[in-house]
């Protein structure tokens, strides 16, 4: 499968606890977004890498929230100090041209108990 | 005057009907435009870009009109298949990141 793939697709977790998403993107792909959507909503923008560099990090995304692409290959969304209010389904996409749009992995649905 | 707009719906149509759905943005700088097909706790998928001079992808019909700032989808011959919610999505001027919509729910009934 030469799709994205993000790992795992379901995280149970308690609140107060830290966890952390991987997204392997399409390989020629050099851009990568994270997203978050709960029910009923849109996917909402967390942030976005193009390589290895971060260059856009959503106003919103509390100081908790913290992405990585250390390679410009995979990357990472940690989130620390988990609350009720961040479970939603959390997705990444990625994109070789932003004309083009961006094809999304399967998401990590994170439940925080 | 909020970014996106789209009818949330739900837009219930019978097998074989044509339907169509509008969506308007605020930014007129917007650059690129989408229209995604996401089914229930399932990810967003690409359907097709949108281009002024409007394109066609089969039986789905997509046109953007800048000049009033919306993008419609119009699906003809409606299947089973086509029940999904649609979400529009377009980039902006001065932003890496994709704007998505709310999504408008179709549901086509036997």
């Amino acid at each position: 499968d030469t799709g994205v793939s993000q790992d795992p697709r379901h995280k149970i977790t308690k609140r107060g606890q830290n966890v952390t998403f991987r997204c392997d993107p399409i390989s020629e792909h050099n851009r990568l977004y994270w997203y978050r959507q709960t029910l009923g909503q849109g996917p909402e923008f967390l942030t976005y890498f193009q390589n290895e560099a971060q260059l856009e990090k959503s106003r919103l995304l509390s100081d908790r929230f913290s992405a990585e692409r250390p390679k410009g290959s995979f990357s990472t969304l940690e989130i620390q100090r988990t609350e009720q209010g961040d479970s939603a389904m959390y997705l990444c996409a990625s994109s070789w041209d932003r004309a083009r749009g961006a094809f999304f992995g399967q998401g990590t649905r994170l439940t925080v108990v | 005057r909020k970014e996106v707009e789209q009818d949330p719906g739900p837009f219930n149509v019978p097998e074989g009907a044509t339907v169509a759905f509008n969506c308007t943005y605020s930014n007129s700088a917007s650059q690129s435009f989408f229209w995604y097909r996401q089914d229930c706790r399932k990810e967003p998928k690409l359907l097709m870009s949108v281009y002024s001079s409007g394109n066609e992808d089969g039986r789905f019909t997509a046109q953007l009109n800048r000049a009033s700032q919306y993008i419609s989808l119009l699906i003809r011959d409606s299947k089973l298949s086509d029940s999904a919610t649609y979400l529009c999505v377009f980039t902006g001027a001065g932003s890496y990141q994709l704007t998505f919509g709310k999504g408008t729910k179709l549901s086509v009934i036997p």
